[in-house]
């Protein structure tokens, strides 16, 4: 399995552009997760679907951040319009959720750098 | 509302020496788990282990050991004999099974392993 995949690697925009991250978690897996990893707040949750459904985006800072997972092999996080405070890596975890394992160990993506200038 | 603190922010050790990072959580549930994840200069975050509330026995996977005892809600990872490339930020993290399954993680250990 290729693991999660995320794209693009590194990102660098300017304050008021559009931010599109885009992840492909592991094939067979049910809950995708995104984090986002600052020195000051180290790594929070923003946002986690569960079958494709969002269950709990509490951790999504502002209305700026929107996320979808139109099907069961892609989601996006969208950024806009982007500010300079944005400028984190931003991860993309999947895993397995079932009835008598609960959570099964979340698998991250390689994580997308981005920069708002 | 769970909590997980990694108290030791940074460790500077001698490659050979044996090194643990503590890990103490916080949760009201009974029904939780308990992750290691390691990330090194690349910035991928790489799991290491997985345990549920229910299962207290101590693991070892190579040079890599764990120490999970609730009566201390601590979680305590151990490397022996530390190599180089065991340089690395290390983060615990906590899931509770009632809590939507939202995981928490510790603000993490850096590691520096000298030659």
């Amino acid at each position: 399995d290729a693991g999660v995949i995320q794209s693009p690697r590194h990102e660098v925009t300017e304050m008021g552009q559009e931010v599109t991250l885009r992840c492909k978690p592991i094939s067979g897996h049910n809950s995708l997760f995104w984090y986002r990893q600052t020195m000051m707040r180290g790594l929070e949750l923003l946002i986690y679907f569960n079958n494709n459904v969002p269950i709990d985006d509490s951790g999504m800072p502002e209305d700026r951040f929107s996320a979808k997972m139109p099907n069961a092999s892609f989601s996006t996080l969208k950024i806009q319009p982007s500010e300079p405070r944005d400028s984190a890596v931003y991860f993309c975890a999947s895993s397995l959720r079932s009835s008598d394992r609960g959570q099964e160990t979340q698998y991250f993506g390689p994580g997308t750098r981005l920069l708002v200038l | 509302a769970q909590k997980v603190t990694q108290a030791q922010t940074e460790i500077s050790v001698v490659e050979k020496e044996d090194v643990t990072l503590d890990c103490v959580y916080e949760t009201r549930d009974t029904t939780y788990y308990l992750f290691w994840y390691k990330q090194p200069p690349s910035g991928e975050l790489v799991f290491l282990i997985r345990r549920n509330s229910f299962d207290e026995q101590n693991e070892i996977s190579g040079r890599y050991s764990w120490n999970f005892q609730k009566s201390t809600s601590s979680f305590n990872f151990t490397i022996t004999a530390s190599q180089v490339v065991d340089s690395a930020v290390y983060f615990c993290a906590l899931s509770e099974a009632d809590n939507n399954n939202d995981m928490r993680f510790g603000a993490g250990t850096r590691l520096t392993v000298k030659p």
